[in-house]
């Protein structure tokens, strides 16, 4: 089936770990989004990337960050830069443009 | 900054009522697309709708329905005959090149 597929649902860290998110994608979009998700809030932009070896900063970019070197495949690591790291982590992805964004089932990262 | 306003934090009805989200948007744009998400308290975003600027036309899909207002710069969200499935949050998003997330309403089916 298509789809995106984030793992693991639920990530527990030490403080100052880095940690590596994962998120697949198997719908062939060109486009793909990394969102963050405090209780009771909206989802907030970390990073996305349109192509390829290519990826921009959202609005809250600081102590994260991605790679995009395979079309299905853009991982996003929080650093121990980031200093409220423990939230819900959400991936998505969209053909491109204004197409609708696709999401996966999210990771819940607590940070100990 | 551009924003979406869900005036409404958490709404609570009886199953088989009608209830209506709504959401005022904020976009200056002349091309603009907005969209609703259903959030589940499994966490995962699911999306409902997704309009473009130039169709103003009401829209219906089984139980839930759109109203699209560019005058009032409002796109509300009615669902018809709620039921305890409906318990979620709903979020009401405008986008330009990037989505611009409303905080969210919780809706809360009793049954």
């Amino acid at each position: 089936d298509g789809g995106i597929t984030q793992s693991p649902k639920y990530l527990f860290r030490k403080e100052g770990q880095n940690v590596t998110l994962s998120c697949e994608q198997n719908l062939n979009h060109d486009a793909m989004y990394w969102y963050r998700q405090d209780p009771g809030q909206g989802l907030r932009l970390i990073y996305y990337s349109q192509i390829v070896n290519d990826f921009q900063k959202g609005d809250i970019a600081e102590g994260y960050s991605v790679s995009r070197e395979k079309k299905e495949s853009f991982p996003l690591t929080v650093t121990s830069a980031q200093k409220n790291p423990t939230a819900f982590y959400l991936c998505a992805s969209t053909p491109g443009g204004t197409d609708t964004q696709y999401f996966g089932p999210g990771t819940r990262l607590t940070v100990l | 900054a551009q924003k979406v306003t869900q005036a409404q934090t958490e709404i609570s009805v009886v199953e088989k009522e009608d209830v209506t989200l709504d959401c005022v948007y904020e976009t200056r744009d002349t091309t603009y697309y907005l969209f609703w998400y259903k959030q589940p308290p499994s966490g995962e975003l699911v999306f409902l709708i997704r309009r473009n600027s130039f169709d103003e036309q009401n829209e219906i899909s089984g139980r839930y329905s759109w109203n699209f207002q560019k005058s009032t710069s409002s796109f509300n969200f009615t669902i018809t005959a709620s039921q305890v499935v409906d318990s979620a949050v709903y979020f009401c998003v405008d986008s330009n090149y990037q989505l611009i997330w409303g905080a969210g309403t919780k809706l809360i089916i009793k049954p």
